[in-house]
């Protein structure tokens, strides 16, 4: 069984569409992040979740806009699509205990080309 | 600030060698440190952590260790195998959710 599940795998699309990538964890935790990786393979947070609370917004461009329905669903919508997104998006979830962080399990990955 | 760098480090290591992938962190106030292992075309899968309270951990075949008067951190694999093959990041986190990646070490293991 899949613990985070990401979909689509690959994604190919053209400037200026909008596009979505939807995220799932089955294991029960409260927070879940969405990472952007580049080609020089630089993990870089985006965005944070806590029980459905945005945590943290790493400066991202207000075009992305995540969405948390519940706790094990986090999903990422992008507006107006640029080159410079083409890259490997990871979602990931953890458990926080007593504000101490814990191991992050992350899902596949969805590679964005935009062309 | 961020401990990261500007390249993608490659070590190279003889199968059956032990392996040690170096990491500098730059955040005094980090308490929490992860090490990731990221095969290619998958997400990164943990290896092991360390809190601040401890200087050495070890699991199976991987020792974790943590200098914080210099702010270092390493991995030892003990017994490389071609498996291990892979690209490893250190991670760190200051108690809350935002944890700051490495530049990753690419780990070759030839046969």
């Amino acid at each position: 069984d899949t613990a985070v599940s990401q979909t689509p795998k690959y994604l190919v699309t053209q400037m200026g569409n909008d596009k979505s990538i939807k995220c799932e964890q089955n294991l029960g935790h409260d927070t879940m992040y969405w990472y952007k990786q580049d080609s020089k393979k630089f993990l870089k947070i985006m965005f944070s979740y806590n029980n459905k609370e945005l945590i943290i917004n790493e400066t991202v461009p207000n075009r992305f806009s995540p969405k948390s329905p519940d706790k094990a669903h986090l999903n990422l919508h992008i507006n107006s699509l640029e080159l410079g997104d083409s890259a490997v998006y990871f979602c990931a979830s953890s458990q926080q205990l007593a504000a101490q962080a814990g191991e992050q399990y992350f899902g596949p990955g969805t590679r964005l080309t935009v062309t | 600030g961020e401990s990261v760098g500007l390249h993608l480090p490659t070590l190279s290591v003889q199968e059956g060698d032990n392996s040690i992938i170096n990491c500098a962190y730059s955040n005094s106030a980090s308490d929490y440190f992860i090490w990731y292992k990221q095969e290619s075309g998958k997400g990164p899968q943990f290896i092991i952590d360390i809190r601040s309270n401890m200087d050495k951990r070890q699991g199976q075949r991987v020792t974790v260790l943590l200098n914080k008067t210099v702010k270092h951190l390493s991995l030892q694999i003990a017994a490389t195998q071609p498996g291990d093959s892979a690209v490893y990041f250190c991670a760190e986190n200051t108690g809350g959710f935002k944890t700051i990646f490495g530049a990753g070490t690419r780990l070759f293991v030839k046969a």
